[in-house]
């Protein structure tokens, strides 16, 4: 079975320009989550989806970030413009539905944003 | 006060000894507790969880409970150097299916 899969691994850009991250959930799982590490801080929820649905975005910083799983499956996280604060790993992962709190979940391998 | 508290170390242990891990958390309704291993440049993994007041063994991995005291411990028996890496505690809150991480202890084992 495959894990969550997330690309690209590394990205470098300028600040003020826009950037994307893919995330494709292990097969089955409902429930998608991305996550934001900064450097020597633990994991950090920016949005879940259950489905389509973004469940819970309280933590996205909607004037720059946005996201969408349309069709409930892979998700796509974009920020425009990008600040060089926003460089840290971003992280994908996905559970079954409803059950993340209770059995944890599964992280993709990140991708590391890096903004000069 | 943070949701959920962690010593980062770095805890320095010799090899074959026991590590010892701690964690605290700030919802007293919390109902599930993970420990995750990070090692460096990669994502976590998920090794541990604990439901119920009490200790749960996993190989050399143990991991304790106490609800009352909010309190979340991983002890590694026979530490190895591999086993050399950022340990994250993430709670479940009461509501809501989430995970909330620690900011991690880093864990270095000497041969």
């Amino acid at each position: 079975e495959a894990g969550v899969v997330q690309s690209p691994r590394y990205k470098i850009i300028e600040k003020k320009q826009p950037v994307a991250f893919w995330c494709n959930p292990i097969s089955g799982h409902n429930t998608l989550y991305w996550y934001r590490q900064n450097l020597g801080q633990g994991p950090e929820l920016l949005i879940r989806y259950e489905n389509e649905e973004a469940v819970d975005d309280s933590q996205l910083p909607k004037d720059r970030f946005s996201a969408e799983r349309l069709k409930g499956v892979d998700s796509t996280l974009k920020i425009q413009p990008a600040e060089l604060g926003d460089s840290a790993v971003y992280l994908c992962a996905s559970s079954l539905e409803g059950r993340g709190g209770i059995y944890g979940y599964t992280f993709g391998s990140g991708t590391r944003l890096t903004v000069v | 006060q943070k949701e959920v508290e962690q010593n980062s170390g770095p805890l320095s242990v010799p090899e074959g000894a026991i590590a010892s891990l701690n964690c605290t958390y700030s919802d007293r309704g919390s109902q599930s507790f993970f420990w995750y291993r990070q090692y460096s440049g990669k994502s976590p993994e998920l090794i541990m969880s604990i439901y119920s007041n009490g200790d749960k063994e996993d190989g050399r991995f143990t991991a304790q409970l106490n609800k009352a005291s909010q309190y979340v411990s991983l002890l590694i028996r026979d530490s190895q150097p591999s086993d050399s890496a950022t340990y994250l505690c993430a709670v479940n809150r009461a509501y809501g299916n989430k995970l909330v991480f620690g900011a991690g202890t880093i864990l270095r084992v000497k041969s």
